[in-house]
This record gives structure tokens, sequence and C-alpha cells, in this order.
């Protein structure tokens, strides 16, 4: 399968650990992007990467967030000192060419259900 | 926060039946995309569509854009119960940024 994956799928965690969550993206994508998504909504956007520079980051992505993308190739998004307002699905997205403003493909999701 | 809203938030059919679901937004746009979630699970895109473009067609799915509207449809013919799902729409808004941002949704029952 060579779809966006993410892990894990779900995470539930006590509020005030910490999390991480990991997504690889398509094999040839330069352009890697978080959102979250609460139960009846759609996707918000938290951050994105061209390769391994992180090009823009939402109001929504606190200091307790921070994603990296090491080598341009998979990205980490990390939450410290999760709340139970943290609760969401996360999902991760991979694109190729800006120029071409082309698709974005969507992982399944890590969903995290902070206690 | 979200781009647009969505209209309807719900719509429930019968097989066979066409399905037109559609989308406003606020701002100008380099494309608009239509995107598919089964319950509970990522999202399948389904069709973009171009500022430049009115209308476009893929398989049984036909999107129209009207930017000085600022809206789009998008119009599934023949409905099938696997259509079933949340259908959102998404709008690219500026060559500076290529982060996408979301309707609402609208939530397709298709009753066999």
């Amino acid at each position: 399968d060579t779809g966006v994956s993410q892990n894990p799928r779900h995470k539930i965690t006590k509020r005030g650990q910490n999390v991480t969550f990991r997504c690889d993206p398509i094999s040839e994508h330069n352009r890697l992007y978080w959102y979250r998504q609460t139960l009846g909504q759609g996707p918000e956007f938290l951050t994105y990467f061209q390769n391994e520079a992180q090009l823009e980051k939402s109001r929504l992505l606190s200091d307790r967030f921070s994603a990296e993308r090491p080598k341009g190739s998979f990205s980490t998004l990390e939450i410290q000192r999760t709340e139970q307002g943290d609760s969401a699905m996360y999902l991760c997205a991979s694109s190729l060419d800006r120029e071409k403003r082309n698709e974005q493909f969507f992982g399944p999701g890590t969903r995290l259900t902070v206690l | 926060s979200q781009q647009g809203e969505e209209d309807p938030q719900a719509l429930s059919i019968q097989e066979g039946e066409n399905a037109t679901m559609n989308c406003s937004y606020k701002t100008s746009i380099n494309n608009l995309q239509w995107y598919r979630q089964n319950s509970g699970r990522g999202l399948v895109h389904l069709i973009l569509i171009r500022s430049n473009e009115r209308e476009k067609h893929s398989g049984r799915l036909r999107v129209t854009l009207d930017t000085s509207k600022k809206s789009s449809s998008l119009l599934i013919t023949a409905s099938r119960a696997a259509d079933t799902a949340s259908y959102f729409c998404a709008t690219d808004q500026s060559y500076n940024t290529d982060k996408l941002i979301f309707g609402t949704g609208t939530r397709l029952q298709v009753f066999p």
C-alpha cells in the first residue's frame, strides 16, 4: 500500500501525559500537512511542511504542540501535557506539486482520547 | 476557523436518486476540492476544480463552481448505499499557502 499511513490509529491517554503521532506520506510527495478534526466538524489546519521546512503554523497549534519532519520524509506531531480539549482525530495528508495545486491525500488518522 | 458552510447539513435519499450538496466559501480561491469521509475514517479525495473552471465530471460525480457567488455544488447521480458518508468541500485560498480550509460537511444517508 503506497498511501499515507499514520500510527498509532488510536491513542488513549491521561490528562497531563505527552503523546506523539507519526505520519508517513506518499513517498514522492514533498508536502506534508497536519489537520485536526473534532466530532461533527470539518478538519482544521494545524501546520504543513515542504520537505523538512515547516512553512506555516495555525494559531490552533499552541506551544504544547510541536511538529517535525526530519529529512523531509516522515513527520511527528507531539502534544505535551495533554488536555481533554485535545481529544480529536489528527489527520495527516501529503501532496506532490504546489505549482499544479494538486489534491492532498489523507491518511486514516489517529484518534486521540484524553481522559 | 472554517471557510464556509455546506448545505444541507444532512441529506437522506433512496438508492438510485440523485444527491446534491452545496458549498459556500468566503474568500477568493485557487481551487476547490471535494472529499468523502466514511464514519470515523480518513478523507478520500473525490474531485478538484480550479478557479478558472466552471464544471467538472468524474464518473457519477458532477461539480460546478461559481466564483462570482463563491459557491460550488456536488451532484452524485444514481446514488448507492455505499455513497453513505460525510462530504466536505475544501478551498485552497492563496498562492502563499497550501493549507486547505474545509467546510462543515454534509452527511449523506442513502437507503437501499
